[in-house]
């Protein structure tokens, strides 16, 4: 069946360094979206991509969808300490529910 | 608007007891969902629903049931708990259509012991 998978699974770093999660899927997506999980909270909606190539920036977060449309990536710049948290994708396949990856977590320490 | 609400936050059970975790969405929004939560793992869709009196079953559906009566509520239901089901448990809607950015409760913090 569909998978989407993410990597890295942790990732800590100084703040002010940059971070990148990647998200591949085994097949074609119609869209992808990625959320952020604060410790202790639930997810919380960040963007969708649709369009193959798409690049879209949200202030120090670029987000791009790939040409294939079966892979993603979350940049985020200068990381700040409000930045903790996990950041899934979640990749939409016409006929199927959302896939979840599992996440990547990230820790910044000033 | 309250958005989407669970109910209880927390809750310990013993094995084999049951219980309802709430769900209500007051965004008028069609499909609803439920996951489950375990460390690492990601999120997992226990059941969904694309409508009132429509449910249909996720990727981990053994061990609970849904109903829809309403647009408003999803209730999952634990008939028979085992340590397995301790979890955390997310209820979400989105609006229209199923590839539409879902909106989520603050969760159910589920331990069956």
């Amino acid at each position: 069946g569909q998978q989407v998978m993410q990597i890295p699974q942790y990732q800590h770093v100084q703040e002010g360094e940059d971070f990148t999660t990647y998200c591949n899927s085994s097949t074609t997506l119609s869209n992808i979206q990625w959320y952020k999980q604060r410790p202790g909270g639930h997810p919380v909606f960040l963007i969708q991509l649709v369009k193959s190539g798409e690049v879209k920036k949200q202030k120090r977060l670029t987000f791009q969808f790939g040409e294939a449309k079966k892979n993603s990536s979350l940049h985020i710049t200068a990381t700040q300490t409000t930045d903790v948290g996990t950041y899934f994708c979640a990749g939409f396949q016409a006929g199927t529910a959302l896939i979840f990856g599992k996440g990547t977590t990230l820790s910044v320490s000033s | 608007n309250a958005g989407v609400t669970q109910t209880p936050k927390f809750r310990i059970l013993k094995i084999g007891q049951s219980m309802t975790l709430q769900c209500t969405q007051d965004m008028n929004h069609n499909y609803m969902y439920w996951y489950r939560q375990d460390p690492g793992m990601g999120l997992k869709l226990i059941y969904y629903s694309v409508g009132a009196g429509i449910t249909d079953k996720g990727e981990v559906p053994n061990g609970y049931n849904v109903s829809r009566s309403t647009t408003e509520d999803f209730p999952l239901r634990l008939e028979l708990a085992a340590p397995s089901q301790t979890s955390v448990y997310f209820c979400a809607s989105s609006y229209i259509t199923m590839d539409q950015p879902q909106h989520f409760g603050d969760g159910t913090r589920l331990s069956i012991l």
